[in-house]
C-alpha cells in the first residue's frame, strides 16, 4: 500500500532553514509528482510547490520562490522540501503529498490531484 | 492567479440533511478541480477530481458538478461521519474552506 512517512516535528528560530524528508513506499516513487502543501495553525491549505521525482525538475509557488528547495534522492525513495529565512509566520503543518495521474499522463496543468498524503511534520518557528 | 473562493465558510446541518458548497473560480478553470475532505488532526482526503469524478473508495453519497467558473460539491444525505472541512482545489491553489458543523 502506498506510504509517504515524514520526519519528525521541529523547532527552528527566526532567520533559520528547515528541511523536511518524506519517504515514499508502496508504489514507484519516479513516477508521480510529490508535492509539498503546508497548513498553518487554524488556518486552510496552501501550495508550496512539486517535484518530479524522475526529472528533478520542480515547480515552486510563487510567494515561496527563492526560499524553498525541493529535492529528492531517488535510491532511497526519499523527497525533501527545504524551507530557509523562516518567520514566525511559516509556523505550520507540512505535507507531503503524491499527485495523480502518473507522470507520462502530465502536463504543466495537470497532475496537481492528490490522492495520497503524509502524516505531516510540525514545524515550529519561536524566539 | 486565479482566486477561489467558496460558500459558505461554514454550515450547521443536521444528519440526512443534503447539503451542497460552492466553489467559484476568478476565471474560467475549464474542469480542473478537486474536492477534499479534511478532519480535525489529519491529512485532507481526495473525494472528487475532475469537478465530477468519483475518486476510488469515497462514498456514492458525494457528487460534484460544473465547469468554468461555478462548481458544486454536494452530499446527497449527511452522514455523522461527514462533519469536516471541506477544501475545492484548482491546480496550484485551494479554497479557504467551508466546515460543516452538527446542528
Amino acid at each position: 500500500q502506498v506510504q509517504l512517512v515524514q520526519s519528525g516535528a521541529e523547532v527552528k528560530k527566526p532567520g533559520a532553514s528547515v528541511k523536511v524528508s518524506c519517504k515514499a513506499s508502496g508504489y514507484t516513487f519516479t513516477g508521480y509528482y510529490m508535492h509539498w502543501v503546508r497548513q498553518a495553525p487554524g488556518q486552510g491549505l496552501e501550495w508550496m510547490g512539486r517535484i518530479n521525482p524522475n526529472s528533478g525538475g520542480t515547480n515552486y509557488a510563487q510567494k515561496f520562490q527563492g526560499r524553498v528547495t525541493m529535492t529528492r534522492d531517488t535510491s532511497i525513495s526519499t523527497a525533501y522540501m527545504e524551507l530557509s529565512r523562516l518567520r514566525s509566520d511559516d509556523t505550520a503543518v507540512y505535507y507531503c503529498a503524491r499527485a495523480v495521474p502518473p507522470l507520462g499522463y502530465c502536463s504543466s496543468t495537470s497532475c496537481y490531484d492528490i490522492d495520497y498524503w503524509g502524516q505531516g511534520t510540525l514545524v515550529t518557528v519561536s524566539s | 492567479d486565479i482566486q477561489l473562493t467558496q460558500s459558505p465558510s461554514f454550515l450547521s446541518a443536521s444528519v440526512g440533511d443534503r447539503v451542497t458548497i460552492t466553489c467559484r473560480a476568478s476565471q474560467g478553470i475549464s474542469s480542473y478541480l478537486a474536492w477534499y475532505q479534511q478532519k480535525p488532526g489529519k491529512a485532507p482526503k481526495l473525494l472528487i477530481y475532475a469537478a465530477s469524478t468519483l475518486q476510488s473508495g469515497v462514498p456514492s453519497r458525494f457528487s460534484g458538478s460544473g465547469s468554468g467558473t461555478e462548481f458544486t460539491l454536494t452530499i446527497s444525505s449527511l452522514q455523522p461521519e461527514d462533519f469536516a472541512t471541506y477544501y475545492c482545489q484548482q491546480l496550484a491553489g485551494f479554497g479557504p474552506g467551508t466546515k460543516v458543523d452538527i446542528k
